[in-house]
């Protein structure tokens, strides 16, 4: 079993401000690294899949990177907007299977 | 909208009733999913299906069955359920080469049934 874990728990922030969130995971048998948007009463949506260390992924104002030797992938939310509420969920795949992290829940405040 | 339809969206059952899960993929995928999230832990892997053949069962009771008709549709198959079964039960899917799990492919995934039992 792959512990993959993620910090903070949950965050609040005011609409404006940038935020990040951590993703630590074993970086043995390691193959990706997924990230996804889960708002609530919906389904998971997949943000970025990455691969290779050092990548590094953008799509409007979210971007994360991937470090594969220390085994951690920062998500970046650049001026947050109320929209962007909702739970942030990580996961490793390892031998064929994901491993996912708890998620960080953002609430972004008008 | 994922492609990934599921049904019901809430079920309440009791522990002697059986009930079935739905999940219906139009993505032309090869793999599908069953995920189990309880309340503040991880999404848990249930069952695996690559080309309607059932890959990996994750250590999941007998009370819960899985069947995959075709590649398009998953069920999830409830009987004797306990109080600790109560929880979000997700579908996924994803395209796959017979191997799921084993690329770097995106999941896609339902919207969920939360299930209640009493």
């Amino acid at each position: 079993i792959l512990n993959v874990e993620q910090s903070p728990q949950s965050l609040h922030v005011q609409e404006g401000d940038s935020t990040n969130f951590t993703c630590s995971f074993p970086s043995s048998n390691f193959y990706a690294l997924h990230w996804y948007r889960w708002e609530t009463a919906k389904s998971p949506e997949a943000l970025f899949v990455m691969t290779l260390n050092g990548d590094e992924k953008k799509k409007g104002r979210i971007s994360a990177t991937l470090n594969t030797k220390e085994g951690y992938s920062y998500l970046y939310i650049k001026g947050s907007q109320p929209e962007d509420s909702a739970t942030y969920l990580c996961a490793s795949l390892g031998i064929n299977k994901f491993y996912f992290g708890s998620g960080t829940k953002l609430n972004v405040k008008p | 909208e994922t492609g990934v339809t599921q049904t019901p969206r809430h079920l309440v059952m009791g522990m002697t009733n059986k009930k079935s899960l739905k999940c219906e993929q139009h993505l032309g995928h090869n793999a599908m999913y069953w995920y189990k999230q309880s309340a503040k832990k991880p999404l848990e892997l249930m069952f695996v299906y690559s080309l309607e053949e059932r890959v990996e069962n994750n250590s999941v009771p007998s009370r819960f069955s899985p069947e995959c008709p075709n590649s398009s549709h998953l069920f999830l198959h409830l009987h004797t359920l306990q109080p600790e079964d109560s929880a979000l039960y997700l579908c996924a899917s994803s395209q796959g080469q017979g191997r799921p799990g084993a690329t770097n492919e995106k999941l896609f995934f339902g919207s969920g049934t939360q299930l209640s039992v009493l």
